[in-house]
């Protein structure tokens, strides 16, 4: 069975720091654009970043250019996040997701909550 | 990085059709043909529905269709069921290796 399954998320205060993760199986990371994506419950859906499939090159949204920083362990098929300086319109579900098809977000994980809050 | 522009609803009776329209700039809508349509049901991951304008991955029924002229993209679902009430996003690769996602649309199946 093909899965994604993030962690990492939570409870944090602002200008605080989280780390999250995106663990695949059923299917390999290696060579693949991954993606993390993330969306305010009930609101719409928002890029903010994404790796190439040998991880030199890295793109993210302006909100978040300079806090966040994405990596990726091939070996591990592992997807990572690391978030700093947190704010609270930080706070959402944050999915990641793999590529697969032309600029298409192909293999979606369920998310994990961060919630930046004091 | 301002999002695409989504009717923020649209609907049908089963049988119909629907189409939701998508309106970028130039920038991103109009300059690549990686328009990608996203299925979200209530609580679930959203689903990869339509990539490269109008291509479906496989098992996504033929019902499903996109297209493009100019800056704006449309999604047109036909022969509407009842499980394809969800929320819709469109994405466009865009200017400076960033993606752009629209604002969605609930299809409501009357």
């Amino acid at each position: 069975e093909v899965q994604l399954v993030e962690s990492g998320g939570g409870l944090v205060q602002p200008g605080g720091s989280l780390r999250l993760s995106c663990a695949a199986s059923g299917l390999t990371f290696s060579g693949y654009y991954l993606f993390w994506v993330r969306q305010v419950p009930g609101k719409g859906l928002v890029w903010v970043s994404h790796i190439s499939g040998d991880g030199t090159t890295t793109s993210y949204a302006d909100s978040v250019k300079g806090r966040f920083t994405i990596s990726r362990d091939n070996a591990k098929n592992t997807l990572f996040l690391q978030m700093n300086s947190l704010r609270a319109e930080d706070t959402a579900l944050y999915y990641c997701a793999r590529g697969g098809l032309p600029a298409a977000f192909v293999y979606w994980g369920q998310g994990t909550l961060v919630t930046v809050s004091s | 990085q301002s999002a695409l522009t989504q009717p923020p609803s649209a609907s049908g009776s089963p049988g119909q059709s629907v189409t939701i329209s998508c309106t970028g700039t130039s920038s991103d809508v109009g300059g690549y043909n990686y328009v990608s349509w996203y299925q979200q049901h209530p609580g679930k991951a959203p689903k990869l529905m339509i990539y490269e304008v109008s291509k479906r991955p496989s098992g996504v029924p033929d019902r499903f269709s996109g297209s493009k002229s100019g800056n704006t993209a449309s999604l047109t679902v036909s022969g509407l069921q009842a499980e394809d009430e969800a929320d819709y996003y469109c994405s466009s690769y865009a200017a400076s290796n960033n993606y752009v996602f629209g604002t969605g649309t609930k299809v409501t199946v009357l």
